[in-house]
């Protein structure tokens, strides 16, 4: 079982859309939870961590439930320049803070 | 706003030779990473670095792999004897403290082909 995983999608929606993606974890131990952002052939850059009490910035939401060992990710509004690939990572309980990357879902988002 | 830097943008080298992709972390950062991305695949950890020593590496992290950081603001990365399967976007990073819900900063990556 791969350590993140992710719909590869692309997920397609118009303009003002609300998309959702979904990752699951198999480490029960995880402990650190990001949403990064990709553009193509781009660094990832930080989007948002994850609190276990869920978090909200602006147009984005996140959940987890450790009980599933799952992490969300919600779009509001979708503009065309959200296009991008969304990654889910986590970090392992303790020491060198590596952090697993899952292989992204790609959003596309049309007029 | 501080960001990490590296160089070169593009390294284009023969199998077998040796190539060093230099890194600028964030000034005040203690923490600093290496990744790399084969074109199409996801994102992978090869090593972390603190206190001048390595803190961690990956199984991809093998003899022919190493890091330094020379001169305190510099940190590189040297692969010996390069492969075509080294072929792939290396993307260095810094974090501030060694908390796990601490944010790594990623530079704008080395792509790395080697022919």
């Amino acid at each position: 079982r791969k350590e993140v995983e992710q719909d590869p999608g692309p997920f397609n929606v118009p303009e003002g859309a609300t998309v959702a993606f979904n990752c699951t974890y198999s480490n029960s131990a995880s402990q650190s939870f990001f949403w990064y952002r990709q553009d193509c052939r781009k660094e990832p850059k930080l989007l948002m961590s994850v609190y276990s009490s869920g978090n909200e910035d602006g147009r984005f939401t996140a959940q987890l439930n450790r009980a599933s060992q799952y992490i969300s990710l919600l779009i509001r509004d979708s503009k065309l320049s959200d296009s991008a690939t969304y990654l889910c990572v986590v970090t392992r309980p303790r020491g060198g803070n590596k952090l697993t990357f899952g292989t992204g879902t790609q959003l596309k988002v049309e007029l | 706003e501080p960001e990490v830097t590296q160089t070169p943008s593009h390294q284009v080298t023969q199998m077998g030779q040796e190539v060093i992709l230099r890194c600028v972390p964030i000034s005040n950062h203690l923490y600093f990473y290496w990744y790399r991305q084969i074109l199409g695949q996801k994102v992978e950890f090869l090593v972390s670095f603190y206190n001048n020593e390595i803190s961690e590496k990956s199984e991809i992290f093998d003899d022919q792999f190493s890091v330094e950081r020379p001169d305190g603001s510099n940190f590189t990365l040297k692969i010996r004897s390069t492969k075509l399967e080294d072929s792939a976007m290396y993307f260095c990073a810094s974090s501030g403290r060694d908390s796990v819900y601490n944010e790594q900063f990623f530079g704008p990556g080395t792509r790395l082909t080697v022919l």
